[in-house]
């Protein structure tokens, strides 16, 4: 079974400050790939990033890294110079292959950029 | 040109109504997926459908019904709502096979009066 934990239910930066949002995983799939998704307040599912398994560099958007530590199980987002537009809910996913593809989402962390 | 697009957005129905979600791909995936988000905003799977073909049915009530006509289109049939069937219900694909991410639909926010 494939388990994600976010431990920070909540977070308040100050706008340009980067932060870090934190993600565990817990699988027993030996190929797998993590996810960062973004809900806004108008509700859609916005993927920002994903990071494989196997990947030897960590993934990097725009904005938006992915620190992956493979030994520790962490997949944390960071997000450079944060502005007001990235006030939203964010979701740390995964999922693996074949007879294990569902996204398997954790609890959230709801990021409130101060200006 | 939206990718996965899921109607209505809203509905609000009463207790005991029977109500119907429907929802397309236009990205060429062979699986599609129902996720149920509650009001704390935990998402969880209920449904996924590869090629037409069931292959992942989480522990849902039967009064939930998935019907895939083909590979594009994804409903979700609800029957005898009840006030705990209120929530979002988004509408995703993929292509099987490779480990990649879900398009999700903009959700289909459920309200059972």
């Amino acid at each position: 079974a494939q388990k994600i934990t976010q431990t920070q239910p909540g977070m308040f930066v100050q706008e340009k400050e980067a932060v870090t949002l934190d993600c565990t995983y817990d699988t027993s799939d030996p190929s797998y790939g993590l996810f960062w998704y973004k809900q806004p307040s108008s509700g859609e599912m916005i993927f920002l990033i994903y990071q494989g398994s196997y990947d030897q560099q960590n993934a990097t958007e725009g904005r938006y890294s992915l620190n992956f530590q493979k030994a520790r199980k962490s997949a944390n987002l960071v997000i450079s110079a944060s502005q007001l537009g990235d006030s939203a809910m964010y979701f740390c996913a995964m999922r693996g292959n074949f007879g294990n593809e569902k996204l398997t989402f954790g609890t959230g962390t709801r990021l409130t950029i101060i200006p | 040109d939206t990718a996965v697009s899921q109607t209505p957005k809203y509905l609000v129905t009463q207790m005991g109504n029977d109500k119907s979600i429907k929802c397309e791909q236009n990205l060429g995936h062979d699986t599609m997926y129902w996720y149920k988000q509650d009001s704390k905003k935990f998402l969880k799977i209920m449904f996924s459908y590869n090629n037409k073909e069931l292959i992942i049915n989480e522990t849902v009530p039967n009064r939930f019904s998935p019907k895939s006509p083909d590979k594009a289109h994804l409903n979700l049939h609800i029957n005898s709502l009840e006030l705990g069937d209120s929530a979002v219900y988004f509408c995703a694909s993929s292509q099987r096979g490779q480990i990649s991410p879900l398009h999700f639909g903009n959700g289909t926010r459920l309200t059972v009066t």
